[in-house]
């Protein structure tokens, strides 16, 4: 079955770049949604953004300004980047599937099925 | 921006309970809802979609009604293993989080 793995620095410096890696195994990348979400610790869950694999991205209005995703198809990754980084983006870090059907701008919505194990991203100096 | 508020913050049941989580949605967003469990260091679980869909393997004494506005999570008869963190979510906005606790 389709498993999801996160990588990427486990410690970012203030003001740079954080910079993760999602990898897919068990199946295509393809013709799905894929999203970013993060969980600082003791908080709840906060959708970051999605992407599809035609490169169409969604992203969460509050740090719209400071996310970038991309996709590679060749490699069965997806990736994000989050800059200026703060101490208030130590979180973990999960991706997972995103079953969204869009038909003529409209979103029809299934959920997350598929999650990676996580991993822990530190803003510190 | 759609707002998404779950009640209570914290539930305290026993085995064998009926519980029951309440989501809503600043605005209307039909039936596009999903619920997931969280326990401790693990990546959440996806248990309910479309409001009121069951997620393939998910233990029917969980499900979902409402729509509009208004939603809820149902456990029919809670147990052992469903002690968790349960989060109501829209296309790009979770909830804040139901604790489920031991009584």
């Amino acid at each position: 079955q389709v498993q999801l793995q996160e990588s990427g620095p486990g410690l970012v410096k203030p003001s740079e770049t954080l910079s993760l890696t999602c990898t897919v195994s068990g199946g295509s990348i393809s013709s799905y949604y894929w999203s970013w979400i993060r969980q600082p610790a003791g908080k709840g869950l906060e959708w970051i953004g999605r992407i599809y694999t035609s490169g169409s991205t969604n992203y969460n209005p509050s740090l719209k300004s400071r996310v970038t995703m991309s996709v590679d198809t060749s490699k069965n990754q997806f990736s994000l980047k989050l800059s200026s980084v703060t101490a208030a983006d130590t979180a973990v870090y999960y991706c997972a599937r995103d079953r969204v059907t869009e038909l003529a701008s409209t979103y029809y919505y299934y959920g997350m099925d598929v999650w990676g194990q996580g991993t822990t991203v530190t803003v510190s100096s | 921006d759609i707002q998404m508020t779950q009640s209570p913050s914290t539930l305290s049941a026993s085995v064998g309970d009926r519980v029951t989580i309440t989501c809503r949605a600043s605005q209307s967003i039909s039936s596009w809802l999903a619920w997931y469990q969280q326990k401790p260091g693990k990546a959440p679980k996806l248990l309910i979609y479309k409001a009121s869909s069951l997620e393939s393997g998910v233990p029917s004494r969980f499900s979902g009604s409402g729509s509009g506005t208004e939603f809820t999570l149902t456990i029919s008869s809670l147990q052992p293993d469903d002690f968790a963190t349960y989060y109501c979510q829209q296309l790009w906005t979770f909830g804040q989080g139901t604790k489920v606790e031991i009584k």
